[in-house]
């Protein structure tokens, strides 16, 4: 069964740069998996950030970004703030009306 | 604005079966844009898509509960449902419905990711 991976956990600065990757167990993620990111806080339920690669939802600021670097998907924050501070989920379309979560990366700022 | 709401008992018993529905408001579930899923997450761990369905019944999902999972729609209800059975302490989780916006069932540059979540609710399965 494919496997996506992420960091279990980064740390940043206020105002830093940090980039989080979703890779593949098996493989390289590609624009054709149509990597999406979420964000969620404790209790929460998720929010959608990126989609499609690199296209942000309505509302996102822009200090996130998504890309492809390498053979993994990226969500890049920018100036990072401590609201910030959160899991952050990937998710990779594997075909046939199936998706499959990242197991997520617990950002820390401070 | 669409909203999605899940409902069904909070606590489950071993070897049951847990019930969960879906209900849409806001918007159709008929639309052919759209798959309506399930996603868990055990307490302190990640999210897990469990499955999803067409509006026109068609199912997905995880290969790994493959095996105890049934889902469902009801256009007439504007409604979807997750049905697990054969439940254990590790089915205990939040589960949350969502909807995933396609384009036609298809994914496009555009339209391939989960764009509405329920506010999800805690199943417990304890005897």
């Amino acid at each position: 069964q494919t496997v996506v991976t992420q960091e279990p956990s980064f740390s940043v600065s206020p105002g830093g740069t940090v980039t989080l990757t979703c890779g593949l167990s098996s493989g390289s993620v590609s624009t054709s998996y149509y990597p999406s990111w979420y964000q969620q806080t404790p209790g929460q339920a998720p929010r959608t950030l990126i989609y499609s690669t690199n296209t942000r939802s309505s509302g996102v600021p822009d200090r996130f970004s998504g890309s492809i670097l390498g053979n993994k998907a990226a969500l890049t924050i920018t100036g990072a703030q401590a609201d910030d501070e959160s899991d952050y989920y990937c998710v990779l379309y594997m075909g046939s009306g199936k998706w499959v979560f990242g197991g997520g990366t617990k950002l820390t700022v401070l | 604005q669409l909203q999605l709401q899940e409902s069904g008992p909070g606590l489950v018993k071993p070897s049951e079966t847990l019930s969960l529905t879906c209900t849409v408001s806001g918007g159709s579930i008929s639309s052919n844009n759209y798959y309506w899923g399930w996603i868990r997450q055990p307490p302190g761990k990640g999210l897990d898509w469990i499955g999803s369905v067409y509006y026109s019944g068609s199912t997905y999902y995880n290969p790994s509960l493959k095996s105890r999972v049934t889902i469902s729609v009801d256009t007439s209800k504007n409604q979807f449902s997750l049905k697990l059975s054969s439940v254990t302490a590790a089915d205990t989780a939040v589960y949350y419905c969502a909807r995933h916006l396609t384009q036609g069932g298809y994914c496009s540059d555009t339209n391939c990711y989960i764009d509405y979540w329920g506010q999800g609710t805690l199943v417990t399965v304890s005897s």
